[in-house]
């Protein structure tokens, strides 16, 4: 079955550090650019970062510059999102969703997980 | 966000309904990246339309998109109760954020 389940959503204090991962399966993973998009409850969706195929590129959005890093690994299947220094705005549900073409970055997104929550709080 | 949508438009079934997502020459009015999301609650968004107009596999012709200079447009015709949820554009864009997505619409059925 082509999937995407996110793991590693919980309650961490502000200034806390966690990491999400992402297992994907049914396709081949290492032909495409793997995303982040968080949605805070009941809002709407804010892309957060994105990793090549290859894994010699990423993006991060503004918001999360220099506080969450995006890897991954190809042998396992699996995108990871470490996230550092937390804030209370980084409270959101956290989705990988998979690019939509093969070897490039394309904007649009054809798989996306169900989601795991992160609240950041004291 | 950067990009503007309508928070809610409505209409009877069988009825078309046209959402708008409005943009920049910075985001939707660049290129070609633009796409549109359905999202009942508590689930997952769903790819409805990429780059613009195209339509993935498995999602009903009912659905078509378009684009002219910085707005974008998803139109759902002959609306149907399963089509009420939120929608949202998304593009990329040329600037420090690249990817970006509008606010969202709650379509609801009459």
């Amino acid at each position: 079955e082509v999937q995407l389940v996110e793991s590693g959503g919980v309650v961490v204090q502000p200034g806390g550090s966690l990491r999400l991962s992402c297992a994907a399966s049914g396709f081949t993973f290492g032909d495409y650019t793997m995303h982040w998009v968080r949605q805070t409850p009941g809002k709407g969706l804010e892309w957060v970062s994105l990793i090549s195929w290859d894994g010699d590129t990423t993006y991060y959005a503004d918001s999360v510059e220099g506080r969450f890093t995006i890897s991954r690994d190809n042998s396992k299947n699996s995108l990871y999102l470490q996230l550092d220094n937390l804030r209370s705005e980084d409270t959101a549900f956290y989705y990988c969703a998979k690019d939509g073409a093969v070897a490039g970055i394309y904007w649009y997104f054809d798989l996306w997980g169900r989601g795991t929550l992160v609240t950041v709080s004291s | 966000s950067g990009l503007t949508q309508p928070a809610s438009v409505s209409g009877p079934p069988g009825q078309s309904i046209t959402v708008s997502c409005t943009g920049t020459t910075s985001d939707v009015g660049d290129d070609d990246y633009v796409s549109w999301y359905q999202q009942h609650p508590g689930k997952a968004p769903k790819l409805l339309i990429y780059e613009v107009s195209n339509r993935p596999s498995g999602v009903s012709d009912r659905f078509s998109g378009s684009k002219s200079g910085n707005t974008a447009s998803l139109t759902i015709s002959g609306l149907q109760p399963e089509d009420e949820a939120d929608y949202y554009c998304g593009s990329y864009a040329s600037r420090n954020t690249l990817g970006v997505f509008g606010p969202g619409t709650k379509v609801t059925v009459l």
